[in-house]
């Protein structure tokens, strides 16, 4: 399986600043990366999908202009929680998508990142 | 209707025995399924994925697909207390997974 990794693991900040969280693909190239938001005892929630050199696509209900998501590079995307609020307080996780015909389909989770708004 | 359903937990099991977990979707489409465990405070991570009708076996788990009666199962043998999580079965379609609400299994000692 693929090897993925975020960071930071954890973030704390106050309402109204924006935070940036990183995903990485450390084995192998990733044109797609997916983002995933995950509240206390429900699942998990797609937020958008990451396609390297393009436009990210967002799923419906989720606010582009306050989550945005860049993928510069084919092993680097990044989550930004602009003028966040105590509401956006979430567990933040982001996948990649296996490359091989083995595992079709295949989601790899990074470790995710917990973020607290005060 | 929700796309995929999962049986609501939490699912209490004593060790040795077998956890049955259920999960039923709405496109029938769908080519793609999998079983993910996620452990408290941590991000999913995959047990298995399953493509064709029938079962497949991965040492104590086995995954059960009837795409006929759109159906996907994980059983756990011999469960131990390191299986208690919350187990998220998800549909691949669309170019992007669906996840089921998950069933928290626990193993007593």
């Amino acid at each position: 399986g693929a090897v993925v990794s975020q960071h930071p693991s954890w973030v704390i900040c106050k309402s109204g600043t924006s935070v940036k969280i990183e995903c990485r693909s450390l084995d192998f190239q990733a044109t797609t990366m997916f983002w995933y938001r995950q509240f206390p005892k429900q699942s998990l929630m797609l937020m958008a999908t990451s396609n390297e050199g393009s436009k990210a696509t967002y799923e419906q209900g989720v606010e582009k202009d306050k989550f945005l998501i860049n993928h510069a590079s084919l092993t680097l995307s990044t989550l930004t929680v602009t003028s966040a609020h105590p509401e956006d307080s979430s567990f933040y996780i982001c996948s990649v998508q296996s490359p091989t015909s083995e595992d079709l389909d295949t989601q790899y989770f990074g470790p995710g990142t917990r973020l607290t708004v005060l | 209707q929700k796309e995929v359903e999962q049986n609501s937990g939490p699912l209490s099991v004593p060790e040795g025995a077998i956890a049955s977990l259920n999960c039923t979707y709405s496109d029938r489409g769908s080519q793609s399924f999998f079983w993910y465990r996620q452990y408290s405070g941590k991000s999913p991570e995959l047990i298995m994925f399953i493509y064709s009708n029938g079962d497949k076996e991965d040492g104590r788990f086995t995954a059960q697909l009837n795409k006929a009666s759109q159906y996907v199962s994980l059983l756990i043998r011999d469960s131990q207390p390191s299986d208690s999580a919350t187990y998220l079965c998800a549909v691949f379609n669309d170019y992007k997974l669906s996840f089921g609400a998950g069933t928290t299994v626990t193993v007593r000692a």
